[in-house]
């Protein structure tokens, strides 16, 4: 039990759809985290936020849009996606920003396994 | 550019001892993670080294050594349930992590 949720677990959404991924956590943390990942490829960075703002963004294509309306609330909004953009979508957070913080770890949540038809 | 090599897949026995290797190039270095992650799961913290040495938590033990730009994770007394992969990350000069593939291990009776 991570204390970090997501749904949904699965989404096949074509090429033109519009869908949005939840993340929760019960945590009481401060920093929250979306990461992209593909089979046999490093966890990719997409989005930081702190305390409800946005710290960092990299270099992810504005199909992707975050939101988070509160610390414990991440959405990430999905439209016109390619079929490239499939795989596993992972939401974590941790008490503060890690460059804030000593030994302080992310927790995950178990992601959301997304196929784009 | 900023590299961690890990190998993509090890197989073991139940009861043995497995040695996953990390290796890392990093711009600076502010201690290195280890997690495992079970097919379809979260990944869930493991180890946490920031000086050089060995840190040993029951069956697991994760050692550093940061002149050599290396780590390892040793798993003792193999279970089928660590049959995971095993992620290595190094949090760099300005406090981002950096991700490896990732190591499948494979446990066989």
């Amino acid at each position: 039990e991570t204390g970090v949720t997501q749904t949904p677990r699965h989404l096949v959404m074509g090429m033109t759809n519009k869908k949005s991924l939840k993340c929760e956590q019960h945590l009481g943390h401060n920093a929250m985290y979306w990461y992209k990942q593909s089979a046999k490829k490093p966890l990719e960075l997409m989005f930081v936020y702190s305390l409800e703002e946005r710290v960092e963004n990299n270099s992810v294509p504005s199909r992707f849009s975050p939101e988070c309306p509160n610390s414990s609330h991440l959405f990430l909004h999905l439209h016109t996606l390619q079929p490239e953009d499939s795989a596993l979508y992972l939401c974590a957070s941790s008490q503060d920003l890690l460059r804030d913080s000593g030994t302080d770890t992310q927790y995950f949540g178990p992601g959301t396994r997304l196929t784009v038809l | 550019g900023q590299n961690i090599d890990q190998p993509t897949e090890m197989t073991a026995t139940e009861g043995a001892i497995v040695q996953i290797n990390c290796t890392y190039q990093t711009s600076g270095f502010n201690g290195l993670f280890w997690y495992q992650q079970h097919a379809g799961e979260a990944p869930t913290f493991l180890s946490y080294n920031v000086l050089d040495g060995l840190e040993e938590k029951g069956r697991f033990s994760s050692f550093l050594s940061r002149s050599k730009g290396y780590s390892y994770l040793l798993l003792k007394e193999l279970q089928m349930k660590d049959s995971a992969s095993y992620l290595c990350a190094v949090r760099d000069s300005n406090y981002q992590l950096i991700w490896g593939a990732g190591t499948k291990l494979i446990i066989k009776p």
